[in-house]
C-alpha cells in the first residue's frame, strides 16, 4: 500500500540553525499539508499547497517557515532560523482529488533546537 | 470556526470491556469527521470517517463511530479491546466546503490504555 514518508526521522539542531524536514507524498496525490505536535499537545495544521502554491497557512507559519516542491516527488518545509519551542514532531501529510479523500499522513519528524 | 473538544484526556478500560471515546464537535457547516490512532512513536493512521451517508460508520480495527447531529458528538467505540489497542486517538474535523475545507482541525488526543 502507498504511503507518505518523511526524512530524516528525527533531527537535532542548534538554535538559529535553518533546517529542512523533507516528505515524499504518495504518488497520485495532489494536495500536500504539514502539520506539527509539540510534546504533549495536539496535531495543529501549519500549511497546506496545491498547483505548486499555498493553499492556507496558520498563524504558526510565519516568515520564518516555508514550503516547496523542488521536484514531482519531494515536498519539503524549511525553518530558517529554529527557535527552541520549534522542537516538536512535524507530520506531511497529503491526498488525492475530491472533497471527501482521507488526508494520509507520514511518520514524522522528530525535530529538536538545543 | 472549528473545534473539537474530547472529554477526558486519559481512559483505562479492562481487556474485553467496552471502550467508549467521547468527542464532540463544532462546525458551520456539515462536517466531515475522522479518528485517527497514534501509536507510541508512531504516525497517524487513520481508523475511520464519517462524509455523509450512514452516520454508524465502521473502521479498522474493529472500532466504529455514530455521528449524532443533533449532539454534536462523534464518539468511537469498540466492544472488545486488546492490549494492543493502547494508543492516543485523536477526533478530528475538517468542513469540507470552501476553500480551507481540507484543513483537519485535530482534538486534544485522548490516550487509551487497557488493562488485562
Amino acid at each position: 500500500e502507498p504511503e507518505v514518508t518523511q526524512t530524516p526521522s528525527h533531527q537535532v539542531t542548534q538554535m538559529g540553525q535553518e533546517v529542512i524536514l523533507r516528505c515524499v507524498p504518495i504518488s497520485n496525490h495532489l494536495y500536500f499539508y504539514w502539520y506539527r505536535q509539540i510534546l504533549g499537545q495536539k496535531v495543529e495544521f501549519l500549511v497546506s499547497f496545491y498547483n505548486n502554491e499555498i493553499s492556507e497557512k496558520s498563524e504558526i507559519f510565519d516568515d520564518q517557515f516555508s514550503v516547496e516542491r523542488p521536484d514531482g516527488s519531494n515536498f519539503t518545509l524549511k525553518i530558517r532560523s529554529t527557535k527552541l519551542e520549534d522542537s516538536a514532531m512535524y507530520f506531511c501529510a497529503s491526498r488525492s482529488t475530491g472533497t471527501a479523500d482521507t488526508q494520509y499522513f507520514g511518520p514524522g519528524t522528530r525535530l529538536t533546537v538545543l | 470556526a472549528q473545534s473539537v473538544t474530547q472529554l477526558g484526556s486519559h481512559v483505562s478500560v479492562s481487556e474485553g470491556a467496552l471502550v467508549l471515546l467521547r468527542c464532540n464537535y463544532s462546525s458551520s457547516v456539515p462536517p466531515y469527521l475522522f479518528w485517527y490512532v497514534q501509536y507510541p512513536n508512531q504516525g497517524l493512521q487513520l481508523l475511520l470517517k464519517y462524509t455523509t451517508g450512514a452516520t454508524l460508520v465502521k473502521g479498522i480495527n474493529g472500532f466504529e463511530a455514530e455521528f449524532k447531529k443533533r449532539e454534536t458528538s462523534f464518539h468511537l467505540t469498540k466492544p472488545s479491546p486488546h492490549m494492543s489497542d493502547a494508543a492516543e486517538y485523536f477526533c478530528a474535523v475538517s468542513d469540507g466546503v470552501g476553500a480551507s475545507y481540507d484543513k483537519v482541525i485535530f482534538g486534544p488526543g485522548t490516550s487509551l490504555s487497557v488493562i488485562p
